[in-house]
C-alpha cells in the first residue's frame, strides 16, 4: 500500500521554465512534508518542507504547494535550470521521525 | 550544516559473506538514525530506526537478524548484512536525526552505499 505517491516517474522541462512536481498521499494522519532532490549514487539532499497548518512555502526558486483536502502537494521550480536535473522525492509523516517516501520523479530540464 | 558520513560507498561482496555499512553524524550527536533501502525505480523504504544505546525497531518484513543495527554512541551507526545474498543488492541510506526538532534540519541523509551481492 504506497501512502505517498508520485504518479509521474519523469518530466522534461526546458531551461528557464516552471517545472510543477506532483504528490498525492492517502493517510490524513500526515503533518509534515519534504521534498527531497537526489542525484545518481548520492544520498537525498533536503530541498524544502511544509507543515499541514500552511498551504505553502516559499523559498527561492521553489515553491511547495499543499492542498489538505485534496490530499495533494506539488513543488515548483522557477525558473527551472539545468542543474535542477534530478529525481525528487516528496516525504510526509504523521507526528513522528518516521518518513514515507514516494517513489520518485525524473526531473530533466533542457538546455 | 549537519552532515552525514556513509561508508563505503559501494562494495562488492561474495555471496553468503557479510558487509558491515557505517554511518557517521559529523558535527552534530545523533540521538536518532534510520537505515533505508532503494531498489531501482522505486522509493526509499524505512528499514530500521535506531536510537542511541537501544534496541533498533525493525519494519514489518525486515529480518533483524540479517540487518544487524548498532548505534552504540550518537555519531555511530552501523548496518551489517549477514549472509548477504544476491537479492540484497540494493542502495542503503542512512539517515541521521540530532532530535533538535521536526524540521529538515534534524533529518540529515548520508551519500549511500551501492551493495552488489554476486
Amino acid at each position: 500500500d504506497q501512502q505517498v505517491k508520485q504518479n509521474s516517474p519523469s518530466l522534461s522541462v526546458q531551461e528557464g521554465r516552471i517545472s510543477i512536481l506532483n504528490c498525492d498521499y492517502t493517510n490524513s494522519m500526515f503533518d509534515y512534508f519534504l521534498w527531497y532532490k537526489k542525484y545518481p549514487a548520492e544520498g537525498p539532499t533536503f530541498l524544502i518542507s511544509i507543515s499541514s497548518i500552511k498551504d505553502k512555502n516559499e523559498d527561492g526558486r521553489f515553491t511547495v504547494f499543499l492542498n489538505k483536502s485534496a490530499k495533494h502537494l506539488s513543488l515548483h521550480i522557477v525558473p527551472s535550470q539545468p542543474g535542477d536535473s534530478a529525481v525528487y522525492f516528496c516525504a510526509a509523516s504523521s507526528g513522528t521521525y518516521k518518513y514515507i517516501f514516494g517513489t520518485g520523479t525524473r526531473l530533466k530540464v533542457l538546455a | 550544516g549537519a552532515v552525514v558520513s556513509q561508508h563505503p560507498s559501494w562494495v562488492i561482496c561474495k555471496s553468503g559473506t557479510s558487509v558491515k555499512i557505517e554511518c557517521r553524524s559529523l558535527d552534530f550527536q545523533a540521538t536518532t538514525m534510520f537505515w533505508y533501502r532503494q531498489f531501482p525505480k522505486q522509493s526509499l523504504m524505512l528499514m530500521a530506526t535506531s536510537n542511541e544505546g537501544s534496541k533498533a525497531t525493525y519494519e514489518q518484513g525486515v529480518e533483524k537478524d540479517k540487518f544487524l543495527i548498532n548505534h552504540a554512541s550518537l555519531t555511530l551507526s552501523t548496518l551489517t548484512v549477514t549472509s548477504a545474498h544476491p537479492e540484497d543488492s540494493s542502495f542503503y541510506i542512512c539517515s541521521a536525526h540530532s532530535g533538535t526538532g521536526k524540521a529538515n534540519y534534524g533529518y540529515t541523509f548520508g551519500s549511500g552505499t551501492r551493495l552488489t551481492v554476486v
